[in-house]
This record gives C-alpha cells, structure tokens and sequence, in this order.
C-alpha cells in the first residue's frame, strides 16, 4: 500500500523567510502527488500536483513543489512567507493498482506557523 | 462554480445515536469520496463512488457505517450506532473519473460524540 511522511508535524517560520516542508512517500510504480492546504474549519484546497510531467511543479500562492525520484520525494517550497500561509498542509499520494487507483493517501500533515 | 456542500456542519451526539452526513458534489463530478479525519491526522477515505456504484468501500467499517449515492448525485453517509472512537471530521469529495483529477473537497462534519 501506497504510504506519505510528513517530517515535521510544526514548522515556524517568519515572514519572508524560506518555507520548506517535507513529504516523503513510498511507492512501488511512479506515483501521483499532491499537495494540499487546509485552513481552519475549511476543507482541503489543492496547491499543487504531479502527474508525471515536469519535475518542478509551481502551484498557486507561490508555492511550488519537486519530485525526486532517487529520494523518494516531494517537498514543496515557498521563498518568501506570508502571514495568510498560514495553516496545515497535507501531502498525499494517489493509489496505483485496481480499485485503490482514485484513493488518495495522506500525510499526516504539517502544521505550518508563520511569525511576524 | 459551487463548491462541494455538506451539511450539518457540526453534529454533537450521545454513545449509540444514529447520524448522518449529506454531501452535494460539484456540478458534473460523477466521482464522489468520504474520508474521515481524525484529530492530528490526514483524512482516510472510506468509500469512493462512481456515479452509483461503490468501487472501493475497504475500508468503510461495514458493520456501523453504510453509504448511498442515489441516482448519483448526492450522497449520505450514516453511522449506526456511533460510538465515541467515531468523533472526527467528515470530508466529502468530488471529481471528474481519472485518478490525477483533483479531488475538491467540502467543508466537512464535524462530529462529536459523548
């Protein structure tokens, strides 16, 4: 089964600093991968995805995310942050065989604090 | 564009109710997904349709949740009886067939159980 790591369950960081977020997964074919967001009490907003294209990824609000193979990840970036990014931020991999191939498997996200 | 609705937004239940969740997908998605989330965690699916047919339900816990999507548009999810390791979060999602679509999600239930 497909499986997501999120390093780091807090990242702080301070506005227009650098915002790196880690995602690793596990898959045995090339995967599929997303990153969401989710503010409070709000559901999950797609940022970005791979689907096997470029391997540098741009998303919206900035944030861009890419796949290494060799590494088995996908971090994703931001250079400067802001207050409004604000938030939790979940990677996710999507099934890869039968009936699993529309599921999406999730990190257990990082919650992401960013200080004036 | 609406988005994906769901409603109650937050049901506050006893040990042993019933509950229910409805879903309303975005306009033209015939793929439709449950997840539960629970506190701290990513969200799991529980049960993806397509257009009426359930083509994944592993991991919905037959014995307490069912789920239908009649005449495959809108979808409800029901617990009986709840019991307290059900309190979560709720999500409904929503997506055109292939398997990179976008899952839009709602805003979810958030369900509490005492």
């Amino acid at each position: 089964a497909q499986s997501v790591t999120q390093l780091g369950s807090h990242v702080s960081v301070s506005e227009g600093a650098l915002v790196l977020l880690r995602c690793n997964y596990s898959s045995s074919v090339p995967p599929y991968l997303f990153w969401y967001v989710q503010y409070p009490n709000q559901g999950l907003q797609l940022l970005l995805k791979y689907t096997s294209a470029a391997t540098l990824v741009k998303g919206i609000n900035g944030f861009e995310a890419e796949f290494k193979k060799s590494e088995t990840s996908f971090h994703l970036t931001k250079p400067s942050a802001h207050m409004s990014d604000a938030a939790e931020y979940f990677c996710a991999v999507s099934g890869d065989r039968g009936s699993t191939l529309g599921r999406l498997y999730f990190g257990r996200g990082t919650q992401l604090t960013v200080w004036p | 564009e609406a988005g994906v609705v769901q409603s109650p937004r937050y049901k506050i239940i006893e040990k042993k109710q019933p509950v229910a969740f409805w879903c309303n997908p975005i306009s033209g998605h015939n793929t439709l997904y449950w997840y539960r989330q629970n506190l701290g965690q990513g969200p799991e699916l529980l049960i993806r349709y397509e257009n009426e047919e359930a083509v994944d339900d592993s991991q919905l816990p037959k014995d307490r949740f069912s789920a239908e999507r009649l005449k495959g548009v809108d979808s409800t999810l029901k617990i009986q009886p709840a019991e307290l390791g059900d309190s979560a979060v709720y999500l409904c999602a929503s997506s055109f067939p292939r398997h990179t679509d976008t899952q839009y999600f709602g805003p979810g239930t958030r369900l509490t159980v005492l």
